[in-house]
């Protein structure tokens, strides 16, 4: 079946601009997760959503950032007035359980370029 | 914060050697996985290793994992250039249901034919 798909693969936009980045997980998947990682680094999580549970949005650098995941399924990450430093590769992944009992499954993300 | 930390950061060697890759972390834990990166690409899973367990094989992977110690290593054994990628371990937090997993910051692997 189909992996975790993201859109776009790639975005330039300009400083203070808004911009949605969307993540479709596996059918099924019940938790959702997304990452940040800027060039060379390691992953920061973001923001992690599990079934119906309040999501897990200690991982937000600002308030500029939010999430939803309508319907338990397609998410998307809003950024607002984005900055130079938002740059990055946001990834998505999804587990079809709680992510200690079984492994992430990752999109190949989307690359944000803030000019 | 549960972070792992992998050591070394980077790491050179060639074809039919062995690389090993550490992993330390500062909480208890549920369980610890591995996972690859190769450049541009999203992260795939390699295995997963429970609080109970010591050891783990798949393939020409082996994991081991000291709770006393809170550190867990990567082997791969017999290298192979395809084997060049970041490698990257991820914690939860024992006894806390729906924790997010947190990734440490990679080990980066050149294997040299």
């Amino acid at each position: 079946g189909a992996g975790v798909s993201q859109s776009p693969s790639n975005k330039v936009t300009e400083k203070g601009k808004d911009v949605e980045l969307r993540c479709d997980p596996i059918s099924g998947h019940t938790a959702l997760y997304w990452y940040r990682q800027s060039l060379g680094q390691g992953l920061e999580f973001l923001i992690y959503f599990q079934g119906n549970s309040a999501p897990d949005k200690s991982g937000l650098p600002s308030d500029r950032f939010s999430a939803e995941r309508t319907g338990g399924s397609v998410s998307t990450l809003t950024i607002q007035r984005t900055q130079q430093e938002d740059s990055a590769v946001y990834l998505c992944a999804s587990s079809g359980q709680a992510a200690y009992n079984s492994p992430l499954h990752f999109g190949n993300g989307t690359r944000l370029t803030v000019t | 914060s549960q972070q792992g930390e992998e050591d070394p950061q980077a790491l050179s060697i060639q074809e039919g050697e062995n690389a090993t890759m550490n992993c330390s972390y500062k909480t208890s834990i549920n369980n610890l996985q591995w996972y690859r990166q190769n450049s541009g690409r999203g992260l795939v899973h390699l295995i997963l290793i429970r609080s109970n367990e010591r050891e783990k094989h798949s393939g020409r992977l082996r994991v081991t994992l000291d709770t006393s110690k809170k550190s867990s290593s990567l082997l791969i054994t017999a290298s192979r250039a395809a084997d060049t990628a970041s490698y990257f371990c991820a914690t939860d937090a024992a006894n806390q249901a729906g924790t997010a997993l947190i990734f440490g910051k990679g080990t980066t692997l050149s294997v040299s034919s």
